[in-house]
């Protein structure tokens, strides 16, 4: 079982929809947790941090629920410009706090 | 923008061939971490490194070596270039302080072909 898992997706929604993205993680002592976007064929960078009473930023909304071990996000209004993958992001205390990258979910936002 | 760089961006190489992927980053981040990464695909993690002289492997086996002798570079080299070894290549770093709640700045990639 890998350490971080997500729905691969591919989600295609309409723009103006809402879509919500989980992501499961197995080690409870994790204690960091991000959302990062990555667009085709480009490098990854931090969409935002998830913290425990949950924050949002604009149309994104990110939440962590430490009993259940996941996290979500959650995009209202979407734009065609919203259309990338989407990873979750954990930084796990095994082998000295190594940061996990989960395999992520592609959305696709269309017209 | 992260200032993190690295060269080439692309490259074609045949079978057999030596070649070093550089990556250099201002930002003084003491971590740095080297990806593999397919289209497509997800990020496997093939090296990192905590600072300067510290050097771990990753995740995924890799036949790949890297060196830290300076904070602010973290060049990685294969031997003898072969056609599995096309791939996506990223660099990251990461500041020290703050514990685990660290964000990785990406370099752009090198997007690599072996022949």
């Amino acid at each position: 079982r890998k350490e971080v898992e997500q729905d691969p997706g591919p989600f295609n929604v309409p723009e103006g929809a809402t879509v919500a993205f989980n992501c499961t993680y197995s080690n409870s002592a994790s204690q960091s947790f991000f959302w990062y976007r990555q667009d085709c064929r480009k490098e990854p960078k931090l969409l935002m941090s998830v913290y425990s009473s949950g924050n949002e930023d604009g149309r994104f909304t990110a939440q962590l629920n430490r009993a259940s071990q996941y996290i979500s996000l959650l995009i209202r209004d979407s734009k065609l410009s919203d259309s990338a993958t989407y990873l979750c992001v954990v930084n796990s205390p095994t082998g000295g706090f190594k940061t996990i990258f989960g395999a992520g979910t592609r959305l696709f936002v269309k017209a | 923008e992260a200032d993190i760089y690295q060269t080439p961006r692309y490259l074609v190489i045949g079978t057999g061939k030596k070649i070093t992927l550089e990556c250099s980053q201002t930002m003084g981040h003491d971590k740095m971490y080297w990806y593999q990464q397919d289209p497509g695909m997800e990020l496997h993690l093939i090296h990192y490194s905590y600072g300067v002289n510290s050097t771990e492997k990753g995740d995924l086996s890799s036949e790949s070596t890297v060196s830290r002798i300076r904070t602010e570079h973290f060049p990685l080299t294969l031997e003898s270039a072969r056609p599995s070894h096309t791939s996506q290549y990223l660099c990251a770093s990461s500041p020290s302080w703050g514990l685990a709640n660290n964000e990785q700045f990406f370099g752009p990639g090198t997007r690599l072909t072996v022949l």
